[in-house]
């Protein structure tokens, strides 16, 4: 069955500090890859995605992910986190031709000033 | 573009009341909508997906009966809580998907607290 694995429930980081979100799928055929971001009580924004091609994508907000066939892995990361990133960050897949997104277990990221 | 509007943000109800939310596509058709539902502190879980003009299909588990789907047009789908509980307060998510489109635009959001 389609699933993805976000290993990390709860990450702190200090301001200025780089950030790397851990992301796993399990399924054989390359999915599309989102990764989402959501403040408290607030819906979902998309940071980015991946559906082919170059597998360093870069989003919104200085985020970048990369795509890792070998290791079933699609992780986040920024450089330098800025306070405002304080959030939960959710991993999601969607197998081609499917029309169900599937959610990691999201990972919450606090940061320390 | 792609915004995704939910009303109400937030609302709280008697137990054994019904209550509509309603999810539109401000900026583009979407024909096919989600409906996901968050506890705290845990992850988006998947209720139904509406097609517009065709019957929801519901996840396993949801009570079709309870949480009335309606997807009438490209930019409005509605969801209703029949006969709502305590143990359904909640915050309820929708989201939008345009034709042949790979990604979901997200609402901000419902909490429904039921008293």
């Amino acid at each position: 069955a389609q699933s993805v694995t976000q290993p990390d429930i709860h990450i702190t980081v200090s301001e200025g500090a780089s950030l790397e979100l851990r992301c796993n799928y399990s399924y054989g055929a390359t999915p599309y890859l989102f990764w989402y971001v959501q403040s408290p009580g607030q819906g979902l924004q998309l940071l980015l995605k991946y559906f082919s091609g170059d597998t360093l994508v870069q989003g919104i907000k200085g985020f970048e992910a990369e795509f890792k066939r070998s290791q079933s892995s699609f992780n986040l990361r920024k450089p330098s986190v800025h306070w405002s990133d304080a959030a939960e960050y959710f991993c999601a897949s969607i197998i081609q031709g499917a029309q169900k997104l599937v959610f990691g277990q999201g990972t919450r990221l606090t940061i320390n000033p | 573009g792609a915004v995704v509007s939910q009303h109400p943000s937030r609302v709280i109800c008697k137990s054994g009341t019904s209550v509509k939310i309603e999810c539109r596509s401000l900026d583009f058709q979407a024909t096919t909508m989600f409906w996901y539902r968050q506890f705290p502190k845990q992850s988006l879980m998947l209720m139904a997906t509406s097609n517009e003009g065709s019957k929801a299909t519901y996840e396993q588990g949801v009570e079709k009966d309870k949480f009335l789907i309606n997807h009438a047009s490209l930019t409005l789908s509605t969801l209703t809580v029949t006969s709502a509980h305590p143990e359904d307060s909640s915050f309820y998510i929708c989201s939008a998907r345009l034709a042949g489109g790979r990604e979901q635009y997200f609402g901000p959001g419902t909490r429904l607290t039921v008293t």
